[in-house]
């Protein structure tokens, strides 16, 4: 699976959007972007993928460059329950099974009032 | 709440013993993945379970091992432990290649 590179902190006020930005320069053609994040002591929680096209629901937006060689999480209004730990994970589709994931650092998402 | 629990919370083991940990999957869930993850760092792979089946391992020694039984819940046993074990154990089930829910872990301590 390609490496991932992410900022290891990052800082949002309240009600503002949180844009976290993530690099996969060796990205495959069938890898996708997966984002997970961890709130302290709880177990990652899964937030949204994505292959070439930006993808949203009704926790965030994924904008993924065309090249695919990067791609930022968008949060459109952060708010104190945000606090986390946010990890992009690059990963292929299984045939079947879930994917087995590669969690690297992550960035530590900080909302702040 | 993902609907996958794990128990215990936590434990205390000292080194050489063995422990085992269990995962009750979501209903509906044929697949179950175990992850370690030592303090400051991101989740690791361990190994996966498909309808009873080893469906892929992380590099870990063989003294960690598993078994998913036929509710599709799991357990992850570890022989001969090292404070190296020390880590907070995660499972996560899943339907097909749908994403993943993780329970809340179990914090293992090695003394």
């Amino acid at each position: 699976d390609a490496k991932t590179t992410q900022p290891t902190s990052m800082d949002c006020a309240e009600g503002r959007a949180a844009n976290l930005p993530c690099n996969h320069s060796t990205i495959s053609g069938n890898e996708y972007v997966y984002w997970y994040r961890q709130i302290h002591s709880q177990g990652p929680q899964y937030i949204i993928h994505g292959l070439k096209n930006n993808e949203t629901n009704e926790m965030a937006s994924l904008i993924i460059t065309e090249d695919r060689k990067s791609s930022t999480l968008i949060l459109p209004h952060a708010t104190l329950r945000d606090t986390a730990v946010y990890y992009c994970i690059v990963s292929r589709l299984n045939t079947g099974t879930a994917s087995k994931l590669t969690f690297g650092t992550g960035t530590r998402l900080q909302v702040t009032l | 709440e993902t609907g996958v629990t794990q128990s215990p919370t936590h434990l205390i083991k000292t080194r050489g013993q063995q422990v085992t940990l269990r995962c009750s999957s979501q209903s509906g869930h044929n697949t179950v993945s175990w992850y370690q993850q030592a303090l400051g760092q991101g989740p690791q792979f361990i190994f996966q379970y498909y309808r009873e089946e080893e469906n892929g391992r992380g590099n870990f020694p063989p003294r960690f091992s598993g078994l998913q039984f036929p509710n599709y819940s799991s357990e992850l046993n570890v022989n001969a432990l090292e404070l190296d074990d020390s880590a907070l154990y995660l499972c996560a089930s899943s339907s097909g290649i749908r994403e993943q829910y993780f329970g809340p872990g179990t914090r293992l301590t090695v003394t």
